[in-house]
């Protein structure tokens, strides 16, 4: 059964950074691209990085590029998400996604970023 | 980028009764739409991909069609575990997401 775990929830202030990771198992993590996606409160889904199962390439949603930064460790079957400069419009649940052809076919259960003063 | 416009945004539906939400893309996207559930508290699950190819372990009453820019989710007949929100996905260019669609039982 495949499972996506995600761990790094808190509240943080503006400009501070935070760490998210997401660990998968029952599937073979290092063949899989793997995404980040979020949802702000009473917003609709936003998808906003994608790492190759390699780590080759990483893409980015331009609300986040050059502030976030999407990473993986195969041997650990964990992903992350780095995330700097935080402002209050990155207030969202946050969510690690195993990509493939067909879009994202499962998903964690989110863990809440809160960006407050 | 491609806008995804997903309707209705809530809907209240009998047990039994046959039920469609409606996504419609701003440009084609060639079939390439999905359709997840998202019950409270717990992760998104894929339903339905490309279009009408129905995930592995999900009920036959759950089915998908479309194509160009109009993609239809129906549920042929509600069952009260169906309670949820249900919405759309567009991974021909990028990735973009219907706003959601909250259904309920009357």
């Amino acid at each position: 059964e495949v499972q996506l775990v995600e761990s790094g929830e808190g509240l943080v202030q503006p400009g501070s950074s935070m760490k998210l990771s997401c660990v998968a198992s029952g599937f073979t993590f290092s063949n899989y691209g793997m995404n980040w996606i979020r949802q702000a409160p009473k917003k609709g889904l936003e998808w906003i990085a994608l790492i190759y199962y390699d780590s080759s390439s990483k893409y980015y949603a331009d609300s986040v590029k050059g502030r976030f930064t999407i990473s993986r460790d195969n041997s650990k079957n964990t992903l992350y998400l780095e995330m700097n400069s935080l402002r209050s419009e990155d207030t969202a649940m946050y969510y690690c996604a195993k990509g493939g052809r067909t879009g994202f076919d499962y998903w964690g259960q989110g863990v809440m970023v809160t960006v407050s003063s | 980028d491609i806008q995804m416009t997903q309707s209705p945004s809530f809907l209240s539906a009998t047990v039994g009764d046959r039920v469609t939400i409606n996504c419609k893309a701003s440009q084609n996207i060639n079939k390439y739409l999905n359709w997840y559930q998202q019950k409270l508290g717990e992760a998104p699950k894929r339903l339905i991909y490309n279009t009408n190819s129905l995930q592995t372990g999900i009920p036959s009453r759950f089915s998908g069609s479309g194509s160009g820019t109009d993609y239809t989710l129906t549920i042929s007949s509600l069952q009260p575990e169906d309670v949820a929100t249900y919405f759309c996905l567009q991974h021909n260019s990028g990735y973009t997401f219907g706003a959601g669609t909250k259904l309920e039982l009357k």
